[in-house]
C-alpha cells in the first residue's frame, strides 16, 4: 500500500532563512507527487506537482521541489521564507495513471519567526 | 478560477443527530471527494464520486454516507453523529490531475 512520510511535525525558521520540508513516499511505481499548503482556517492550495520530466519543479509563491527516485523523496524548498509562509504543508502521492486516490502525509506545521 | 464551496464553516451538532455537509463546485468536474482532517493524521479519504449517483468508499467510510444527485453537488451525511466524528471536513473536486479544495467545515459533535 502506498504511504507518505513527513518526518517533521513542526519546523521553525527565521524570516529570510532558507527552508526545506521533507517528504518520503512508498509506492510501487513512480507516482504523481504534490505539495499543498493550508493557511489557518483555509482549505488546501496546490503549491506544485510532479508527473514526469525535469525532476526539479517550480511552484507558486517561490517554492520548488526536487524528485529523487533513488531516495523516494520529494522535498519542498524555498530560498528565503516570508512571514506569510507560516502554514501547514502537506505532501501527497497519487497513482501514475492520474486516478482518483491521493494519499496525504500527516503534514508539517511551519512557524516563521520575525 | 475553480471554486469549491462548502455550506458551513462551523457546525455544532448533538450526538445522534443527522448531519448534512454540502459541497458545490462550479467547474463541471466529474470527480468529487470528501476528506476528514485530524491533527497528526493528515487528510483521510471518506468517499469519492466519479459521476452523478456514482460513489466509491475511501479509507474511512464507516459512519458516513454520501449523495450526488447533481454533478455540481456532493453531500456528506452523518446518519447519527457521534463525538468521534468531531473533525474538519474538506471537500474537493478534481480535474485531470489536480484536486481543488473547499475551505472546510469544522464540525463539533457534543
Amino acid at each position: 500500500a502506498q504511504s507518505v512520510t513527513q518526518p517533521d511535525i513542526h519546523i521553525t525558521v527565521s524570516e529570510g532563512a532558507s527552508l526545506e520540508l521533507r517528504c518520503n513516499y512508498s509506492y510501487g511505481a513512480t507516482p504523481y507527487l504534490f505539495w499543498y499548503v493550508q493557511s489557518p482556517g483555509q482549505g488546501l492550495q496546490l503549491l506544485l506537482k510532479y508527473f514526469s520530466g525535469d525532476t526539479l519543479v517550480q511552484g507558486i509563491k517561490g517554492f520548488e521541489a526536487e524528485f529523487k527516485r533513488s531516495q523516494s523523496s520529494f522535498n519542498l524548498r524555498k530560498p528565503s521564507v516570508h512571514w506569510s509562509d507560516a502554514a501547514e504543508y502537506f505532501c501527497a502521492v497519487g497513482p501514475p495513471s492520474g486516478g482518483n486516490k491521493l494519499t496525504f502525509g500527516t503534514g508539517t506545521q511551519l512557524k516563521v519567526e520575525l | 478560477d475553480v471554486k469549491v464551496t462548502q455550506s458551513s464553516r462551523y457546525l455544532v451538532k448533538r450526538t445522534g443527530e443527522k448531519v448534512f455537509l454540502e459541497c458545490v463546485q462550479d467547474m463541471d468536474h466529474e470527480n468529487m471527494f470528501w476528506y476528514r482532517q485530524d491533527p497528526g493524521l493528515g487528510l483521510r479519504l471518506i468517499y469519492f464520486s466519479y459521476d452523478v449517483k456514482m460513489k466509491e468508499k475511501g479509507d474511512i467510510p464507516e459512519g458516513y454516507s454520501v449523495s450526488r444527485e447533481k454533478k455540481e453537488r456532493f453531500s456528506l451525511i452523518l446518519e447519527s453523529a457521534s463525538t468521534n466524528q468531531t473533525s474538519m471536513y474538506l471537500c474537493a473536486s478534481r480535474t485531470y490531475n489536480e484536486q481543488f479544495f473547499g475551505p472546510g467545515t469544522r464540525l463539533t459533535v457534543l
